[in-house]
């Protein structure tokens, strides 16, 4: 397929256990964000790859959240000792390049979390 | 402190009319702006933009105004179909650490009414 895609579509998970998401970005994109949605909110900014490279992790909410890109273009992130505040849609975007005038982020469908 | 604000959490409109969806910011730093459409269980996808040197952008059905002065933008949507029944995202971008980075708002609800 063309666009962003994320597995798995929804995971529940019991409180304390350690999850994985995974986005896989559009070929060829340069730029990979991740962000997460709370019910009624918009996507809040979490981290962003520049090829493998992780240049902005500041939106993770604490230690217990890990994201890798490590070839550049699969991208996973991990949640460990999940906790009921982590229930929300994780996004995962894709976009081109830096710098150019057309910086569409492209979004897959989401991973929804809900932690019990 | 939300730096972006869509204070209209829903909109009922009837077909063929417009449909106004406001969004207001509080950084002036902000140097693009983008509306993005969402669908239940589906990720966001985008539908205009506008830079902040401009004050007007249009792409058939879809126009977006910025006032920079007063830190307001808006989508118009004319004419409103049942289709473009979703949740509208304003976002708004600065460069920050090597990307542009997207600050959303809360979403506002349009219901197109047939």
């Amino acid at each position: 397929g063309a666009g962003v895609s994320q597995s798995p579509r929804y995971k529940v998970a019991k409180r304390g256990q350690d999850v994985a998401l995974r986005c896989d970005p559009i070929s060829g994109h340069v730029s990979l964000f991740w962000y997460q949605q709370a019910l009624g909110q918009g996507p809040e900014f979490l981290t962003y790859f520049q090829n493998e490279a992780q240049l902005d992790k500041s939106g993770l909410p604490s230690d217990r959240f890990f994201a890798e890109r490590p070839e550049g273009s699969v991208s996973t992130l991990k949640i460990q000792r999940t906790q009921q505040e982590d229930s929300a849609v994780y996004l995962c975007a894709s976009s081109l390049v830096l710098g150019s005038s057309y910086n569409e982020q492209f979004f897959g469908p989401g991973t929804r979390l809900t932690v019990l | 402190d939300q730096q972006v604000k869509q204070n209209s959490p829903s909109l009922s409109v009837q077909e063929g009319r417009i449909s106004i969806l406001n969004c207001d910011y509080t950084n002036s730093m902000f140097d693009y702006f983008l509306w993005y459409k969402k669908y239940p269980a589906e990720g966001p996808t985008f539908l205009i933009s506008i830079s902040s040197i401009k004050d007007k952008n249009e792409d058939g059905r879809f126009t977006v105004f910025l006032n920079k002065s007063a830190k307001h933008l808006s989508l118009h949507i004319v004419p409103s179909q049942p289709g473009d029944s979703a949740v509208y995202f304003c976002a708004a971008s600065a460069v920050q650490r090597g990307t542009y980075k997207y600050i959303f708002g809360t979403g506002t609800r349009l219901k197109v009414l047939a």
